[in-house]
């Protein structure tokens, strides 16, 4: 049962280039999110999505743009990477009667902006 | 704006010994409240929610307490083990948006 999958653990880049994070999960959850963990903080939600073809802004969404085109996957892109956006990046999701409760984490995604 | 913190950064503990983890909030309008736990190089993991209209409930182990008065949360952990070690994070929902306070890392000693 593989739960989320979050695609690259590890990426680095430079200040300028663009990626997108993929992250899919398997277990028919409508609602799914991205996160990011700075060093010794909690973590801050940048967008968050409902179900497919619905998505929302969280907190921190400057500079990061998701799509929902299908239940399984939320892929988060950097349009053009900045050193702030040094971070954990994780995925989650739940049964969208919980709302966002009780959410599934993915390992997440470490990246590194030079 | 709102937001959830904690009061401890750091808590050390006895193995056996029972740990209480604090959290303040400021958000009123909160609907439910979570605790998540998270080891050294993975993802949060669920351990318990509480409703807004609830003042206490308990899991294997665990339990989570509500005072709605003076906006606090804790988490109750009885009988810790090593593997209780870990950050452990408060956060507050409303609807489909979850706020994470800052984390307490929770170290047991053998």
């Amino acid at each position: 049962n593989a739960g989320v999958t979050q695609t690259p653990k590890f990426q680095v880049l430079k200040t300028g280039q663009s990626m997108t994070l993929q992250c899919a999960q398997d277990m028919n959850h409508e609602y799914m999110s991205w996160y990011r963990q700075d060093p010794g903080m909690g973590l801050r939600l940048i967008h968050y999505s409902v179900g497919a073809g619905i998505t929302d802004q969280g907190e921190v969404p400057n500079g990061y743009n998701v799509s929902r085109s299908t239940t399984e996957d939320f892929p988060l892109r950097l349009l053009s990477a900045a050193p702030s956006q040094t971070s954990v990046y994780f995925c989650a999701s739940s049964y969208r009667s919980k709302g966002a409760g009780e959410l599934f984490f993915g390992e997440g995604s470490r990246l590194t902006v030079l | 704006g709102e937001s959830v913190g904690l009061h401890l950064p750091t808590l050390s503990v006895q193995e056996g010994d029972n740990s209480i983890i604090n959290c303040a909030y400021s958000n009123s309008a909160s609907d439910y409240f979570i605790w998540y736990k998270q080891e050294s190089g993975k993802g949060p993991q669920f351990i318990i929610d509480i409703r807004s209209n609830m003042d206490k409930r308990q899991g294997q182990r665990v339990t989570v307490l509500l005072n709605k008065t003076v906006k606090h949360l804790s988490l109750q952990i009885a009988a810790t083990q090593p593997g209780d070690s870990a950050v452990y994070f408060c956060a507050e929902g409303r609807s489909n948006m979850l706020t994470f306070g800052g984390g307490t890392r929770l170290m047991v000693k053998p």
